[in-house]
């Protein structure tokens, strides 16, 4: 069955440094997202990505972030400058042509800024 | 302000039962989507709903489009089937997804 991977698993970084999640979606899908779930809370949309361009994203996602597809194949999260809020598991998500095709979901890397 | 509720937060069972979880929206949308994510973290999707029923072995899932709500059933509820299951909604005006908070079930042998 196909599934969307996620690299690492978990990953600890230093407060400031840059940090690269990296993801690779279902092969033909068209539709790449990513989320974060701060602990003990609930999941939050971060952005949406089609056509090699963002199509939505929320207010949490601002400079700090940006998203790329470099190659055809991954689709990754920079933070530039990682703060200690951005400690969450960061889940991505790909889904098929048009609206109502379902959503599949990566493992998700977990994020430690120290 | 939340665009999806769930109902109950924490939900205990007796391995057996029959159990429902609720979801309540207030945003136009194009699918609903229920989700199952384990301990671990990692998130399963298990079903996306436009209208009317959906059955998966022991799951099943319905959406009432006028009434703006979902249910998520488990029927012969096992020990296996402890997570959380979070409902998300995909709005019809962009590439939105919401979240509810998730509903805990923990099954008891």
């Amino acid at each position: 069955e196909p599934e969307v991977t996620q690299t690492p698993s978990h990953q600890v970084t230093q407060m400031g440094q840059e940090v690269i999640l990296r993801c690779v979606p279902i092969s033909n899908h068209l539709y790449f997202y990513w989320y974060r779930q701060i602990l003990g809370q609930k999941v939050e949309f971060l952005v949406s990505f089609y056509n090699n361009e963002i199509s939505e994203k929320s207010e949490i996602f601002d400079d700090q972030f940006s998203v790329e597809r470099p190659d055809g194949s991954n689709f990754t999260l920079k933070i530039r400058s990682t703060k200690l809020e951005d400690s969450a598991m960061y889940f991505c998500a790909s889904s098929g042509r048009g609206l109502r095709f379902q959503a599949f979901f990566g493992q998700g890397t977990r994020l430690t800024v120290v | 302000k939340n665009e999806v509720e769930q109902s109950p937060q924490n939900l205990t069972a007796q391995e057996g039962e029959f159990i429902t979880i609720n979801c309540s929206y207030s945003v136009g949308i194009s699918a609903l989507h229920w989700l199952q994510q384990h301990p671990g973290g990692g998130i399963v999707s298990l079903f996306m709903l436009s209208s009317g029923k959906k059955k998966h072995g022991r799951l099943i899932a319905t959406i009432n489009i006028q009434e703006k709500h979902s249910s998520l059933h488990i029927t012969a509820s096992h020990p296996r089937d402890s997570a959380v299951y979070i409902c998300a909604v995909r709005s019809n005006t962009g590439n939105q997804f919401y979240f509810g908070t998730g509903t805990s079930l923990t099954v008891i042998p």
